[in-house]
């Protein structure tokens, strides 16, 4: 059974930063593209970041390039996302996404609340 | 930046119901689409890709058609299962984007 958890939520200061990580079971994780999806509260879903197989090639949505960071960690079956820099308007549950060109195994979302 | 527009956001209908939600883009995706259906306080679940496909477990009354810029989902027979929210979304290039969400509700 594919499972997706996710880890590294929580509550962060303005100007603050956070890793959040993703552990992957029953499927062959180095073997797929990997995505972060965000939804803010109450409003829709925005595509982050993807990573690549090896982690060689990774892409941003504008709004997060020079302060998210997507890595992997193939011998570890994990996916991150450091997150620099943070804002209000980050405030998000924070999902894993297998990719296999849609995205089709979600993890259960870790809440980032920016706030002081 | 391609962009999506779903339509409509929000759509009343009764179990029985046929339904159909229509999702556009500012240009050309080929068939790289996919639909996804959200409950509250759940992940979203992919539903159709490529435009038309099902994917493994979906029940057969979801269906996707299109190609181009225009694509529609249709629930055929609406069950009390599927009052939830839906988003389209292409994988056409980056970045990848959603639609803004359709809300079924009972009506």
């Amino acid at each position: 059974e594919v499972q997706l958890v996710e880890s590294g939520g929580g509550l962060v200061q303005p100007g603050g930063a956070l890793r959040l990580s993703c552990a992957a079971s029953g499927f062959e994780f180095p073997t797929y593209w990997m995505t972060w999806v965000r939804q803010s509260p109450g409003k829709g879903l925005e595509w982050v970041a993807n990573i690549k197989q090896d982690g060689t090639e990774k892409h941003y949505v504008d709004s997060v390039k020079g302060r998210f960071t997507i890595s992997r960690d193939n011998a570890k079956n994990s996916l991150y996302l450091q997150i620099n820099s943070l804002r209000a308007e980050d405030t998000a549950v924070y999902y894993c996404a297998r990719r296999q060109w849609s995205l089709d195994y979600w993890g259960q979302g870790a809440l980032v609340i920016v706030s002081s | 930046d391609i962009q999506m527009t779903q339509s409509p956001s929000t759509l009343s209908a009764s179990v029985g119901d046929r339904v159909t939600i229509t999702c556009r883009a500012s240009q050309s995706i080929g068939s790289w689409l996919a639909w996804y259906q959200q409950k509250p306080g759940k992940a979203p679940k992919l539903l159709v890709y490529l435009a038309s496909s099902l994917q493994d477990g979906v029940p057969s009354r979801f269906s996707g058609s299109g190609s181009g810029t225009e694509f529609t989902l249709t629930i055929s027979g609406l069950q009390p299962d599927d009052f939830a929210t839906y988003y389209c979304q292409h994988y056409n290039n980056y970045p990848l984007s959603f639609g803004g969400g359709t809300k079924v509700e009972i009506k």
